[in-house]
Parts: structure tokens; sequence; C-alpha cells
């Protein structure tokens, strides 16, 4: 089956430091998405990416999408506490009878020292 | 707009007991997923279904059982527990179609002792 490689597993950063995170696969995928889980609670996406080489931006997140489709990262500018949190980039793929599945990475833990 | 919600948010089995895990979801959604997360494992899929009467299995469907009578419901069933099912489980949806997001409930902590 497909898998996904994420890291860095954890990161411990001083509030202002700029994050970087990536995610690369042995698979192509069409789509890329990036979500952030909190304690207690599920996933929630923050950017989605859709063609080779897009980069996207939401607020103080970037994100981009591999030219090879083999691969994405997540940059967070000038975190501040509330960034804390696991992120987990996510590779959408066909996988047969019209049905299109998600693999997950298994998150990067942020832990931001104020 | 409530999204995905999913009951219980807590609960605590014995061994070889039996529960449900309700997901229900307004948004119209035609997939819906169970996803079981495990520290530092990422998310595993369980089983899904792209519509009313029709599931399949995922990555790690053993020791579970769904149903999808409802475009809203999909429970997930656990008949015997195990404390390998100790775990997180969450119920995501999405519209059908290359590019649609999937939106996740806020999960049930299961243990099993």
């Amino acid at each position: 089956g497909q898998q996904l490689n994420q890291s860095p597993q954890s990161m411990f950063i001083q509030e202002g430091e700029d994050v970087s995170m990536n995610c690369t696969s042995s698979s192509i995928f069409n789509t890329w998405l990036w979500y952030k889980q909190e304690p207690g609670e599920g996933p929630v996406l923050l950017i989605a990416l859709y063609k080779a080489g897009e980069l996207t931006s939401n607020g103080r997140l970037t994100a981009q999408f591999g030219i090879t489709r083999k691969d994405s990262f997540l940059n967070i500018s000038a975190s501040i506490p509330s960034d804390v949190g696991i992120y987990f980039c996510a590779g959408q793929g066909y996988s047969g009878a019209g049905s299109y599945q998600l693999t997950f990475g298994k998150g990067t833990k942020l832990s931001v020292i104020p | 707009n409530a999204g995905v919600t999913q009951t219980p948010k807590f609960r605590i089995l014995k061994i070889g007991q039996s529960m449900t895990l309700q997901c229900t979801q307004d948004m119209n959604h035609n997939y819906m997923y169970w996803y079981r997360q495990d520290p530092g494992m990422g998310l595993k899929l369980i089983y899904y279904s792209v519509g009313a009467g029709i599931t399949d299995k995922g990555e790690v469907p053993n020791g579970y059982n769904v149903s999808r009578s409802t475009t809203e419901d999909f429970p997930l069933r656990l008949e015997l527990a195990a404390p390998s099912q100790t775990s997180v489980y969450f119920c995501a949806s999405r519209y059908r179609g290359l590019n649609e997001k999937l939106f996740f409930g806020s999960g049930t902590q299961l243990s099993v002792l």
C-alpha cells in the first residue's frame, strides 16, 4: 500500500521561530492535504493542494505540492504558542472502483516555548 | 453547523464486551470513514462507505463492523472488545469527487481493560 514518511516526528521551537515539516511518498498523489490536531479534538484541515508545484498560503502557513507529486512541505512563520499541536500530512490517490482514499503521515508534534 | 458528530466522547470497556460508536453528519456527504489513531502512528482506515447501503474494508477492519442505512449515519460496531482496540476513533466525511476535503469529528477515546 501507499506509505507516507513525515518528518520531523517532533519539534521544540522558540516562539517567533519559523517551522518547516515535510512528507514524502513512494507513490504519486493527486491531492495533498495538511491537517492540525489539538488535544482532544479531531484533525482540522489547514491547507489543500491540488496541482504539482502549487504553493498555497493560509495566514502564517505556507504549503507546497512537490513537482514530482511525491512530496509536500508545510512552513509556519513566526510561530506562536497556539501553533502547538500535531500536524498531519495526507495524500489522496485513486484506490480503484471510483474511490479516492487518503493516506496519512504519522504526524509532527510541535511544541512552542514562549 | 454541527458537521460530523461522534458519541460517546470517552468509553471504558471490559474485554469481550460490545459497543457501537455513533457517527452522524449533517453536510449531506456521500463518503464516510472510520479511522483509528494510536500514539505516534497516524490515522489508520478501518472502514469506509461511499453511500447509503455501501461499505468497504479499509486497512485495519478486523474486529469491527459497520453499516450505512442512511446518508447521515455511519455507526462502528465492536463485537468482542480486545485490549488491542484501545485507541482514539475518528469518523470523517466528504463529498464524492476528486478534490473534496475530508472533515473529522472530535473523536471517541476507547479503553479496553
